[in-house]
């Protein structure tokens, strides 16, 4: 069974310190995707890639997050420097798209919590 | 500007009783997708099934199925004879589909819980 996988699966970090979160897509899928999911916030969109390339990080705080593609089996998310109100869940999801065709499949999440 | 509605949050029911999760979606395309996904307690999103706008068909799978009405912008989900391995909250989505789309809006969730 092919699946989304990320690491870590729980990290506890200091506020002010830097958080890298991997993520493998599915072998074939063209499109990788980050969502953070809060209890205020619900799920939400911060920044997408379309094979490697940036479609949208319009989601993310850009002055501490960032997200990079560096090839087609590994996308990172850096959050530096941390704080406390980006303790959340971060899925990454892969999928295959075209104008006639969409999927996604989610990876299990990051629980991220910034003392 | 897209948007997904899904007004139940919680909803409350005795095993073996059928339960429908309502989702109400606005968009100005006029090609589009919408998906549900389940997440239950151990936090992973667990696809479920997806729609795009010109299949109107309503599908069946196993005790699931789904309605979905273009003319009430509406995509419905119905669980037969619930299990209390059904609790969990679903989430309905939204997705665009031209040449940058893909990304999912989500409604809020409805949590469902099933009884003994």
């Amino acid at each position: 069974d092919a699946r989304v996988t990320q690491t870590p699966r729980d990290k506890v970090t200091e506020m002010g310190q830097e958080v890298t979160m991997r993520c493998q897509p599915i072998l074939g899928h063209n499109t990788v995707f980050w969502y953070r999911q809060t209890m205020m916030q619900g799920l939400e969109l911060l920044a997408y890639f379309r094979n490697r390339a940036p479609l949208d990080d319009s989601g993310m705080p850009k002055d501490r997050f960032s997200a990079e593609m560096p090839d087609a089996t590994l996308a990172t998310l850096k959050i530096q420097p941390s704080e406390p109100r980006d303790s959340a869940v971060y899925f990454c999801a892969s999928g295959l798209f075209s104008v006639t065709y969409n999927e996604q499949f989610f990876g299990p999440g990051t629980r991220l919590t910034v003392l | 500007a897209q948007k997904v509605t899904q007004a139940q949050t919680e909803i409350s029911v005795v095993e073996k009783e059928d339960v429908t999760l309502d989702c109400v979606y606005e968009t100005r395309d006029t090609t589009y997708y919408l998906f549900w996904y389940k997440q239950p307690p151990s936090g992973e999103l667990v696809f479920l099934i997806r729609r795009n706008s010109f299949d109107e068909q309503n599908e069946i799978s196993g005790r699931y199925s789904w309605n979905f009405q273009k003319s009430t912008s509406s995509f419905n989900f119905t669980i037969t004879a619930s299990q209390v391995v059904d609790s969990a909250v679903y989430f309905c989505a939204l997705s665009d589909a031209g040449n940058q789309g893909g990304k999912l809006i989500f409604g809020q969730g409805t949590e469902l819980s099933v009884k003994p």
